[in-house]
């Protein structure tokens, strides 16, 4: 099972500025990796599949990168609504296990 | 529009049984090979079960395997979650989740708002 580890747990970043968060896998998994939004209370949101894709409807100040072990969700300008908790998932073990990381607090400095 | 409605939640006592349900709408269900994700209380989500959309081959999580079965209605648009032999590390909120990507390698482009399971003496 490929364990997923995310960092910082918490991340302090004023409105306007730029934020990078980070997702290192246990082994390689490719571009295999998604991002994850969640806002309290409600269900994770899609932002990033195949580790660099944006999903279908999210704004471009999102961006992911990385590839084989190393990843990074860039949100470059923040917006208040940007404030949450964002998640990595990878999806390249077989048999299929998909496994998160344990989140990034995005939070207002 | 997709939208995922998931019901059956609740609070059940440790060993006992509960069956959840996902009604999907908006998408060719029967396309679309389906998830159910949980995320227990102050966690990150954990991936449980995946059925295929034809086939209705399954995967599922070790921490579940042999006490849940996910099964499909493709007739009705229906996913489901038999659960038993519930322990109390089964407390969570049950998301269903629509998979996007191919041969089995997933992430998950639509949820559903959540079924909370409790177990609890």
């Amino acid at each position: 099972e490929t364990v997923m580890t995310q960092s910082p747990a918490t991340l302090s970043v004023s409105p306007g500025e730029r934020a990078t968060l980070s997702c290192r896998a246990s082994q390689s998994i490719s571009s295999n990796l998604a991002w994850y939004q969640q806002q309290p209370g409600q269900a994770p949101r899609l932002l990033i599949y195949d580790a660099s894709t944006r999903a279908t409807g999210i704004p471009a100040r999102f961006s992911g990168s990385g590839s084989g072990t190393e990843f990074t969700l860039t949100i470059s300008s923040l917006q208040s609504e940007d404030f949450a908790i964002y998640y990595c998932q990878q999806y390249n073990d077989w048999p299929p296990m998909y496994t998160f990381g344990q989140g990034t607090k995005l939070e207002i400095k | 529009e997709v939208q995922l409605l998931e019901s059956g939640g609740g609070l059940v006592q440790p060993g006992g049984s509960l069956r959840l349900s996902c009604e999907a709408s908006g998408f060719t269900f029967s396309r679309f090979d389906m998830s159910w994700v949980r995320q227990a209380p102050g966690k990150g989500p954990e991936w449980v079960s995946v059925i295929s959309g034809g086939r209705g081959t399954t995967y599922y999580a070790d921490s579940v395997k042999g006490r849940f079965t996910i099964s499909r209605d493709n007739s009705r648009d229906t996913l489901s979650l038999q659960m038993s032999s519930l322990t109390v590390e089964d407390t969570a909120v049950y998301y269903c989740a629509k998979a996007l990507g191919n041969n089995w390698r997933y992430s998950f482009d639509q949820w559903g708002q959540g079924t909370l399971v409790t177990v609890s003496s």
